[in-house]
């Protein structure tokens, strides 16, 4: 079946600093790459997002690149803020329901 | 426009009863999907709509987990004989089409406790 590892699974970096999380995955037909963000208590919601024909797309201080050969794609947020502060899930492409597998999600925690 | 929305937001039970839950998707999205997540947990994907039809029901728990979902819109979570390991949030979440590269919304979930 569908394989999804992320990691790691807790990261905490000083204010300003930057942070990367990986997600890989094992369905080669996936084409679609989201990352979605879960503040404590609400729901998760989409940060960004990328499609199997670019490498890269960055909005702002946040960034996803993807690797189809290697099967990953990473998030990447520059000059950490404290509001950056929450659980990120990422969910590959998936070709079927029975694949539609979240990441183990990634707490980030920003230290002033 | 409106979100997803989800109702009850809290619901208590005791073990044994049976509990419906409710989503009303964001209007025009024929995509609609139930997660569940239990404390501190990851997302727990059960069951997904393409219109009414729910194409792979692989992702429920037991048979005592029911979907069903009615002209296009409104779906409804049945838990029956609830069990207290059912406790967790309850989450749905639609999208305009295709499943696999359509950004997904979430509703604000239903907080399930069985005591």
């Amino acid at each position: 079946g569908e394989n999804v590892e992320q990691h790691p699974s807790t990261l905490s970096v000083q204010e300003g600093d930057s942070a990367v999380i990986k997600c890989t995955y094992s369905d080669s037909a996936s084409n679609y790459f989201p990352w979605y963000k879960q503040e404590l208590g609400k729901r998760p919601q989409l940060i960004i997002d990328i499609r199997s024909n670019v490498g890269e797309k960055k909005d702002q201080r946040i960034a996803v690149t993807l690797n189809k050969t290697a099967k990953h794609f990473s998030l990447h947020i520059t000059e950490t803020q404290p509001e950056d502060s929450a659980v990120y899930f990422c969910l590959p492409g998936y070709s079927s329901a029975s694949k539609i597998i979240f990441g183990s999600g990634t707490r980030l925690s920003i230290r002033p | 426009g409106a979100g997803v929305s989800q109702s009850p937001s809290n619901k208590v039970t005791e073990k044994g009863k049976d509990v419906e839950l409710r989503c009303d998707p964001i209007s025009g999205h024929t995509a609609l999907y139930w997660y569940r997540q239990s404390l501190g947990q990851g997302l727990e994907f059960l069951i997904y709509f393409q219109g009414n039809s729910a194409p792979d029901k692989s992702g429920l728990p037991s048979d005592r987990f029911s979907a069903e979902r009615t002209g296009g819109s409104v779906s409804t979570l049945t838990i029956q004989r609830t069990q207290q390991e059912d406790s967790a949030v309850y989450l749905c979440a639609s999208s305009s089409g295709q499943i696999s590269t359509d950004t997904q919304y979430f509703g604000p979930g239903t907080r399930l406790t069985v005591l």
